[in-house]
């Protein structure tokens, strides 16, 4: 089945402790790319990738890191988690980076820091 | 920067009656214009989408309308059920040096038996 596999689902951190949630996608994307969502602001973008190497900054980028090592893989890293980053995060990946592609999201990660 | 508003943000309407969703956006060379429905404590999925050369499309009881001179965009809903209450965003293309998306805040729907 084609999908996009995040993990976990759910993740009780504590600030500063180091954390990584990861991505997978079946589907031979090129393009994959990171939201979180909070309410009453929509989805917005973390980081991107156009494919395997190339990773570039969305709108709020500040706290995170991400790796595109794979094709198939997109980890979102957090160095030192903070209480602000709570938030429910998507991956998505589409067939590729030319936008009118469409987006296949994973089922999300409610990520809780405390 | 570029972005999309849409609304309303929270919409509550009788099974059988219409629902219609409104988004604005920036960027005058936007030409894609997807809607995602995302069902309580599910992702977002593609329900429909339009592109820059169409003024409307229709899938079933969902349509799509775009007023490129206005540069606004609206989801209309017919008939509406029960199932189709979920949260839906709008997203528009801003153009760049990739097409970036740029989703709007998003409307909690609400279809009531």
């Amino acid at each position: 089945e084609a999908q996009v596999t995040q993990n976990p689902r759910y993740l009780i951190t504590v600030t500063g402790k180091k954390l990584t949630v990861t991505c997978s996608q079946n589907m031979n994307h090129e393009y994959m790319s990171w939201y979180r969502q909070d309410p009453g602001l929509g989805l917005r973008q973390i980081y991107y990738s156009m494919n395997v190497e190339v990773t570039d900054k969305g709108d709020v980028p500040e706290g995170y890191k991400v790796s595109r090592k794979e094709k198939r893989n997109f980890p979102l890293i957090l160095e030192s988690p903070s209480p602000n980053q709570t938030s429910l995060y998507f991956c998505a990946s589409s067939l590729s980076g030319q936008g009118s592609s469409p987006l296949h999201f994973g089922n999300g990660t409610r990520l809780t820091v405390t | 920067g570029e972005n999309v508003e849409q609304h309303p943000s929270t919409l509550s309407v009788q099974e059988g009656d219409s629902a219609v969703i409104k988004c604005t956006y920036s960027d005058s060379a936007s030409n894609y214009f997807p809607w995602y429905k995302q069902e309580l404590g599910k992702r977002p999925q593609l329900i429909i989408d339009i592109r820059s050369n169409v003024g409307e499309k229709k899938d079933q009881r969902i349509a799509v309308t775009l007023n490129k001179t206005a540069k606004h965009f609206s989801l209309h809903i017919t008939e509406t059920q029960p199932e189709d209450s979920a949260v839906y965003f709008c997203a528009a293309i801003i153009s760049g040096g990739y097409n970036k998306l740029i989703f709007g805040a998003g409307t909690r729907l609400a279809v009531h038996p």
